[in-house]
């Protein structure tokens, strides 16, 4: 299973932009980068999801380095509400599952 | 729409019980579903995966005849934790799939096991 790693945590000011590393050096050509946030004691919420150019959606953007063994999630603007353990997952396109292997994730904490 | 329903949000129960965790998709077909444990202050660990009508597939290190998994139908799909012991206190988080590139959490079930 590719791994993914990421800071354990970051802090950000109310209504500033965040930014959410994740390397995964081993990443291969079929693998997806997906993220995911969760909220304490609630599943995990999806974020947003992307295989090779960058990605927009309504709650972030997904930055992909050209190499694709980095990826950036970017919150435009943080509110209290993103106070969360974002998760940074890759997902094996290849095959017939979908499985996914979380690892440790960044817990955000947002400053008022 | 997307929206996954687990049933009991908790329960405690004595060691040696058995305890049943019900994953419902509420509002679309999900082809697979998947189970996952939390422990306190750590990320979700995937213990199988299961489509319906067939049987589950089981993770490295899980029991299987411990954690009996029924996916019955494409809206259901069920954890069964046999004999149940302390060291079984978890967070159960299921999904629910309908195409290969998105994952649909439930709330959870916080499981006690006194």
């Amino acid at each position: 299973d590719a791994k993914t790693t990421q800071p354990n945590s970051m802090e950000s000011n109310e209504e500033e932009p965040v930014h959410l590393p994740c390397n995964h050096s081993t990443i291969s050509g079929t693998d997806y980068i997906h993220w995911y946030r969760q909220l304490p004691s609630q599943g995990p919420e999806y974020v947003i999801h992307g295989l090779t150019s960058n990605v927009n959606n309504r709650m972030a953007s997904l930055a992909i380095a050209e190499d694709r063994k980095s990826s950036t999630l970017i919150l435009h603007r943080a509110t209290l509400r993103d106070a969360a353990v974002y998760y940074c997952i890759l997902r094996d396109g290849s095959g017939n599952f979908n499985k996914f292997y979380f690892g440790s994730g960044t817990k955000l904490n947002v400053k008022p | 729409g997307a929206v996954v329903s687990q049933h009991p949000s908790w329960v405690i129960c004595k060691s040696g019980t058995s305890v049943k965790i019900e994953c419902r998709s509420l509002d679309f077909q999900a082809t697979t579903m998947f189970w996952y444990r939390q422990f306190p202050k750590q990320s979700l660990m995937l213990m199988a995966t299961s489509n319906e009508g067939s049987k589950a597939t089981y993770e490295q290190g899980v029991e299987k005849d411990k954690f009996l998994i029924n996916h019955a139908s494409l809206t259901l799909s069920t954890l069964t934790v046999t004999s149940a012991h302390p060291e079984d206190s978890s967070f159960y988080i299921c999904s629910a799939s309908s195409l290969p590139d998105t994952q649909y959490f439930g709330p959870g079930t916080r499981l006690t096991v006194l």
